[in-house]
């Protein structure tokens, strides 16, 4: 079974503080991305990457960064958390090429005060 | 540009009703399509794809879709609810080429009264 985790399924930060949030998946995925999903918005995309060390911006990139290092592992980055950025993240994966579906981790809820 | 609407925003049905959630997208080429469900604190788990052929796909947990071209929907169906079937449904199309990213619909949140 494809498995992807995220390093922490909530957290707390404060406005102003740097957050990482980590994903990383076990089936050799080229595709990654990351959504945040708010109510009545569904899940809206942050960034994606394509390859290691390869990003293109999605839908809602602003405050946000992205690493990828190793095939494996995706990071998301608040350079400098708000409030509006309080919601649920999603990490997806998915094999490269083809109209393949895509594979989620369980969300980290984030809480920015 | 690309849509997906779900125009139901909660759904309640008894247990053991029949259910549809509605799903209308907007996307000039032939879509890749998704449904997934999404229990409380957890992430998305697949329930069905449809991708081409039979415009009616079967999907875990006795869900099926079926694709109306003519339409532009694609409609998740089961015969018979359980309790356990209470979560979020979202809708998704593909889109082919850019890396086949996904467009996902708002949601449908089910509940079901015993």
């Amino acid at each position: 079974d494809v498995k992807v985790t995220q390093s922490s399924r909530y957290l707390v930060k404060r406005t102003g503080e740097k957050v990482f949030l980590e994903c990383v998946q076990d089936m050799d995925h080229e595709n990654m991305f990351w959504y945040r999903q708010d109510p009545g918005l569904g899940l809206r995309l942050i960034y994606f990457s394509y390859d290691v060390k390869m990003k293109e911006k999605g839908d809602i990139p602003e405050g946000y960064s992205v690493s990828r290092e190793k095939k494996e592992r995706f990071s998301l980055i608040l350079e400098s958390a708000s409030t509006n950025q309080t919601s649920m993240y999603l990490c997806a994966s998915r094999p490269g090429g083809g109209p393949y579906e895509q594979y989620f981790g369980p969300g980290t809820r984030l809480t920015v005060t | 540009a690309q849509s997906v609407t779900q125009p139901d925003i909660h759904i309640t049905v008894s247990e053991g009703a029949s259910l549809e959630l509605r799903c209308n997208y907007s996307y000039g080429a032939t879509p890749y399509l998704f449904w997934y469900v999404q229990s409380p604190g957890q992430g998305l788990q697949l329930l069905l794809k449809y991708f081409s052929g039979d415009t009616l796909v079967q999907g875990i947990k006795g869900f099926e879709a079926e694709f109306k071209r003519s339409q532009s929907s694609f409609n998740l169906r089961k015969p018979s609810v359980h309790w356990s079937d209470a979560a979020e449904y979202f809708c998704a199309v593909g889109i082919s080429g850019g890396y086949n990213k996904l467009i996902f619909g708002a949601g449908t949140r089910l509940a079901v009264h015993p």
